[in-house]
């Protein structure tokens, strides 16, 4: 079975500064994809960016950007620039070409950004 | 945008009650997910569906049941509800089984059973 892990259950950063969140999961697949979701206090998790293991280029969507090293099956999520509105749980998913769709989440990362 | 609507907030029960939670997406998704979100645990998959009145057992069923009469529609049901079912439940769908599919969430009801 897959297994994703988040070792940071708190974390904290500079506004305007840089912070990387963890994340490694555990897979015998050789096909999947890996997503960042972002839910902010009393909000809507949404998507922030996502990562299809065949592909070497790391994904970026503006600020966000990740450091996917498929050998070490790490995932980790850095965020430039931070900030206040970046302050939220972060969780890192999986997705295998196996699991009909069926996502495999982290405990969350409760990332605060001080002003 | 993909709007998925969870019909409570917040919501209040007693032991023993039987609870619905109602969830309805927009988009005509193939697929819909109850999950329950409890600190330092992540998210854990109660039940999916991939199709009307289709639906699978996810991590943790006990307790639960569902439905799925519409497509767009997706309920999750605490037959007797009791105290450590007191959580977060999000509900979340996807357009098909595809491994690229992101899950769109609706805002999740914290419902608190007394």
């Amino acid at each position: 079975a897959q297994t994703v892990t988040q070792s940071q259950p708190e974390m904290s950063v500079q506004e305007a500064e840089t912070v990387t969140l963890s994340c490694t999961y555990d897979t015998s697949e050789s096909d999947y994809y890996l997503f960042w979701y972002k839910q902010p206090p009393s909000r809507q998790m949404i998507l922030v960016i996502r990562q299809e293991a065949y592909k070497q280029q790391n994904a970026t969507e503006n600020r966000f950007s990740v450091n996917f090293q498929k050998a070490a099956k790490s995932f980790s999520l850095k965020i430039s620039d931070s900030q206040l509105g970046d302050a939220a749980m972060y969780f890192c998913a999986y997705i295998g070409d196996t699991n009909a769709g069926k996502s495999t989440f982290g405990d969350g990362t409760t990332l605060t950004v001080k002003p | 945008d993909v709007k998925v609507t969870q019909s409570s907030r917040y919501l209040v029960k007693r032991t023993g009650e039987k609870v619905f939670l109602e969830c309805v997406q927009d988009m005509d998704h193939e697929n819909m997910f109850w999950y329950r979100q409890d600190p330092g645990l992540g998210l854990r998959l109660i039940y999916f569906s991939y199709d009307v009145k289709m639906k699978e057992k996810g991590d943790i069923p006990e307790g639960y049941s569902v439905s799925r009469e519409k497509k767009e529609r997706f309920s999750l049901i605490l037959e007797s509800a009791s105290t450590n079912q007191t959580s977060m439940y999000l509900c979340a769908s996807t357009y098909d089984w595809g491994p690229n599919q992101p899950q769109h969430f609706g805002d999740g009801t914290r419902l608190s059973i007394l």
